[in-house]
């Protein structure tokens, strides 16, 4: 069974930075892109970032780039997601999901998620 | 930066069907999919790439997509499909997402 589980949230101040994690298992984690995708309270969904399955293509929603990197270790079937200079408005639960395929292509989609971890910025 | 337009909510009795759509400017030459997501749980894919069903979503789920609209429809809707459901496509290298629809069955 695919398990992806997120952890490193918290509460932090504005300005402050976080590193958000997500174990995989249940699959060739080398197989596959990953993503993160967050949404805030009662809000909908927003991708956030996006890595191949090597690290030679990543992406960014423009609301996070220069502030955010994204990151894997596949020896560690770990991804994760540096959070810098971090604001109000990236209070969210940030879900990690696995792409339908190795690369950040625009037939792939996310499946399945994890349950979420939740970043609260406020001073 | 490219927009994907969903109804913030459609209703629906029980056993009828239910189609959800989600516009966006020639989206019809994108791939869209589909996601569902329940009051306090993760977002679960039901439709990928226009019209693919992933194993384990039930056949009543069916998607198409052309021109401008993408539509989730559902059949025989019942009331465990009642929930948030969200479009998806790629625009230049980056992942947009509908605004959401708050399916009601009643």
């Amino acid at each position: 069974e695919v398990q992806l589980v997120e952890s490193g949230g918290g509460s932090v101040q504005p300005g402050r930075s976080l590193r958000l994690s997500c174990a995989a298992s249940g699959f060739t984690f080398d197989d596959y892109a990953m993503h993160w995708v967050r949404q805030a309270p009662g809000k909908g969904l927003e991708w956030v970032s996006g890595i191949n399955w090597n690290s030679d293509y990543i992406g960014y929603a423009d609301s996070v780039k220069g502030r955010f990197t994204i990151s894997r270790d596949n020896a560690k079937n770990s991804l994760y997601l540096y959070m810098n200079s971090l604001r109000p408005e990236d209070t969210a639960l940030y879900y990690c999901a696995k792409g339908g395929g190795s690369s950040l292509a625009s037939y792939n989609w996310f499946d399945p998620w994890g349950q979420g971890t939740l970043v609260t910025v406020s001073s | 930066s490219y927009e994907l337009t969903q109804p913030p909510s459609v209703s629906v009795s029980p056993g009828q069907t239910a189609s959800i759509t989600c516009s966006g400017d020639k989206l019809g030459d994108k791939y869209a999919c589909w996601y569902q997501q329940k009051p306090g749980q993760s977002p679960v894919l039901v439709i990928y790439q226009n019209n693919r069903r992933p194993s384990g979503i039930p056949e009543r789920f069916s998607g198409s997509n052309s021109g401008n609209t993408a539509t989730l429809t559902i059949s025989g809707t019942q009331t465990m499909d009642e929930a948030d459901y969200y479009c998806q496509a790629w625009d230049s290298s980056t992942v947009v997402f509908g605004g959401g629809t708050k399916l009601t069955v009643l």
